[in-house]
């Protein structure tokens, strides 16, 4: 099994739909979580860390449900803009390795 | 302005020989990772630093070599000995003094390209 998992789509949504990933992972060690932007051909980054109590910014709602472990990105009315590959990201306790997902990749159409 | 600077950003390569990534920071970060990315793929682990001269192998470290002599910077080999070594290579660098949370933070990639 995997580390961390994650479904690659690809996922193909309407403007202004909303969307969710899921992303799953098996050390139950795990303390942090991020999820990442990358689009084609460039470097990932940062969309937003993943808070134990769930966290929101603007249009992007991340969750962490610790007892199934897995974790989520919603994004409400999409953009075009919003077209990319998302990866997760999670990393145990006290380690510095950290793992990426497979990344799910998002094409909103006009 | 602080970040992290990956060169040459597209390296071609002839089969049997050894080139090197280079990868450098001045975000004063003590973690520092080396990701190999294939077409459609998520990242893969190479190797990892925490600290000064000491490393720790990833998920695919094979016909691969790393140092990390300076904090400032983490090169890669990659040797002969990897077979197929064409690929997007990510180099990123963490904060390693927090205890959680702490995001990384990418260079613009090197693409190696074996002909």
């Amino acid at each position: 099994r995997k580390e961390v998992e994650q479904d690659p789509g690809p996922f193909n949504v309407p403007e202004g739909a909303t969307v969710a990933f899921n992303c799953t992972y098996s050390n139950s060690a795990s303390q942090s979580f991020f999820w990442y932007r990358q689009d084609c051909r460039k470097e990932p980054k940062l969309l937003m860390s993943v808070y134990s109590s769930g966290n929101e910014d603007g249009r992007f709602t991340a969750q962490l449900n610790r007892a199934s472990q897995y974790i989520s990105l919603l994004i409400r009315d999409s953009k075009l803009s919003d077209s990319a590959t998302y990866l997760c990201v999670v990393n145990a306790q006290g380690a510095q390795k950290l793992v990426f997902g497979q990344g799910t990749r998002l094409t909103i159409n006009p | 302005d602080g970040g992290i600077t990956q060169s040459p950003k597209y390296l071609f390569r002839k089969e049997g020989q050894n080139v090197t990534l280079s990868c450098e920071q001045n975000l004063n970060h003590d973690a520092m990772y080396w990701y190999r990315q294939d077409p459609g793929q998520g990242l893969r682990l190479i190797y990892y630093s925490q600290i000064v001269n000491d490393f720790q192998k990833g998920d695919i470290a094979e016909g691969y070599s790393v140092s990390r002599e300076k904090k400032e910077s983490f090169p890669l080999t990659v040797t002969s000995a990897q077979k197929n070594p064409t690929a997007f290579y990510l180099c990123a660098s963490r904060d390693g003094t927090a205890l959680m949370n702490t995001e990384a933070f990418f260079g613009q990639g090197t693409r190696l390209t074996v002909v």
